[in-house]
């Protein structure tokens, strides 16, 4: 298994572009989630899927979209990029409680810059 | 809401010395703990969790906690310290009485282990 993937790792973009990040997972996970990692700020949850076609909103969600079309696939669209952006973000997945799933798997990240 | 607090922004101690990292959590329901490490450049990996039954736990690199409901705290601790567990740790809480569904971080604390 290759786990949870994320593409770019890398990324530049001037204010007021928009651009996916990809995630995907090959461990048939129902929960998804995005976070952005800021410096003496912990992760944060953007927004968390527990299936496809389900959605929700986490901690600090404006200036983000997600959609969930299927299981394996969760991308984060940064409708107008913004120097607050400026962050790595991670992808997680895990089985959901329910489910007997509790800790997530975390993809390696991407790393933002917006100029 | 759910919050969680990591008192100490670093800690240090010697190698081959007893190791604490601390956190307390705040949640409105009965919750699942968990703690994740961070090694430079990485994502984040599952040390261990607390779901139900003994309130002290073992994970992965000889690591422990022990879940403390009336302190709220979930402490991380390790007998004897190796310079390789130098690392990020995240302490993180999922709500089990609302789902369970989101999970939310500390701030992290740095550990230094020194030689």
């Amino acid at each position: 298994n290759a786990g949870v993937t994320q593409t770019p790792k890398f990324q530049v973009l001037k204010t007021g572009q928009s651009m996916t990040l990809q995630c995907a997972q090959d461990m048939n996970h129902e929960y998804m989630s995005w976070y952005r990692q800021d410096p003496g700020m912990g992760l944060r949850l953007i927004h968390y899927s527990v299936g496809a076609g389900i959605t929700d909103q986490g901690e600090v969600p404006n200036g983000y979209n997600v959609s969930r079309s299927t299981t394996e696939d969760f991308p984060l669209r940064l409708l107008s990029a913004a120097p607050s952006q400026t962050s790595v973000y991670f992808c997680a997945s895990s089985y959901t409680p329910r489910a007997g799933g509790y800790e997530q798997y975390f993809g390696p990240g991407t790393r933002l810059t917006v100029t | 809401a759910q919050s969680v607090a990591q008192p100490e922004d670093q800690v240090n101690v010697a190698e081959g010395n007893p190791l604490t990292v601390k956190c307390t959590y705040s949640v409105s329901g009965n919750p699942y703990l968990f703690w994740y490490v961070q090694y430079p450049n990485r994502g984040l990996q599952f040390l261990l969790k607390y779901i139900t039954g003994d309130n002290l736990v073992k994970g992965s690199y000889g690591f422990e906690a022990e879940f403390n409901k009336s302190q709220t705290s979930f402490h991380l601790k390790k007998p004897s310290a190796l310079v390789s567990d130098s690392a990020l740790y995240f302490c993180a809480v999922r709500d089990r009485d609302t789902g369970g569904f989101k999970t939310i971080f500390g701030a992290g604390t740095r550990l230094f282990v020194k030689a």
